[in-house]
């Protein structure tokens, strides 16, 4: 039992590059989300899903991208990369939407 | 839009002193979660609270949920250089499925 995985651990872009970020769960979890985490700003929330097919928006969806097709995987798409998304990225699960979350280790992106 | 803010955003104690965490939503909440980060890891998930004025405790840890719903704490009694990290409070507004994280509070503890 994994739990919840990101890849890559690290990543550097250039400006107008794209990429994916990869999470993936092992665990049944239905719902899933992604956080960006910047110093001094905690854990923002930037798309979430409820359940395969079901994505929506949270608080900073501009400039990227997610798809659920399916239960484990929730991948998240960077579609021209801006040095303002410089952070670091988590993943979390949660089997239901009302318990706790598990969250992967965490994606650290610079765009230069 | 729903936020959530903590205060205060940094506390620094002595080994044994006590330590309180404030977190406030500008909307009611269905429940409030609490995750501790340790410096360099990823959050993890401490507790859920979701009835109005719940307090449940974990060992050294007691976390309150206020009569609103609007309000939580956390606080740590004789903090230990364990404790060592940043507490976030985070939220879920009436209907929404969208988890909102307040600000944080980063703990220092000087042995």
């Amino acid at each position: 039992n994994a739990g919840v995985t990101q890849t890559p651990k690290f990543q550097v872009l250039k400006t107008g590059q794209s990429m994916t970020l990869q999470c993936a769960q092992d665990m049944n979890h239905e719902y899933m989300s992604w956080y960006r985490q910047d110093p001094g700003m905690g854990l923002r929330l930037i798309h979430y899903s409820v359940g395969a097919g079901i994505t929506d928006q949270g608080e900073v969806p501009n400039g990227y991208n997610v798809s659920r097709s399916t239960t484990e995987d929730f991948p998240l798409r960077l579609l021209s990369a801006a040095p303002s998304q410089t952070s670091v990225y988590f993943c979390a699960s949660s089997l239901q939407g009302a318990l706790g979350y598990t969250f992967g280790s965490g994606t650290r992106l610079t765009v230069v | 839009g729903q936020q959530v803010m903590q205060i205060p955003q940094y506390q620094h104690v002595q080994e044994g002193e006590d330590f309180t965490t404030y977190c406030n939503s500008s909307t009611t909440l269905s429940n409030i979660q609490w995750y501790k980060q340790r410096p360099g890891g990823h959050p993890v998930f401490l507790i859920q609270l979701v009835k109005s004025g719940e307090v449940k405790k974990q060992k050294r840890l007691t976390f309150q949920f206020g009569e609103a719903k609007k309000n939580s704490s956390l606080h740590i009694t004789a903090t230990q250089t364990t404790d060592v990290g940043t507490y976030f409070c985070a939220g879920k507004g009436g209907a929404t499925n969208k988890l909102i994280f307040g600000t944080g509070t980063l703990l220092a503890v000087q042995p």
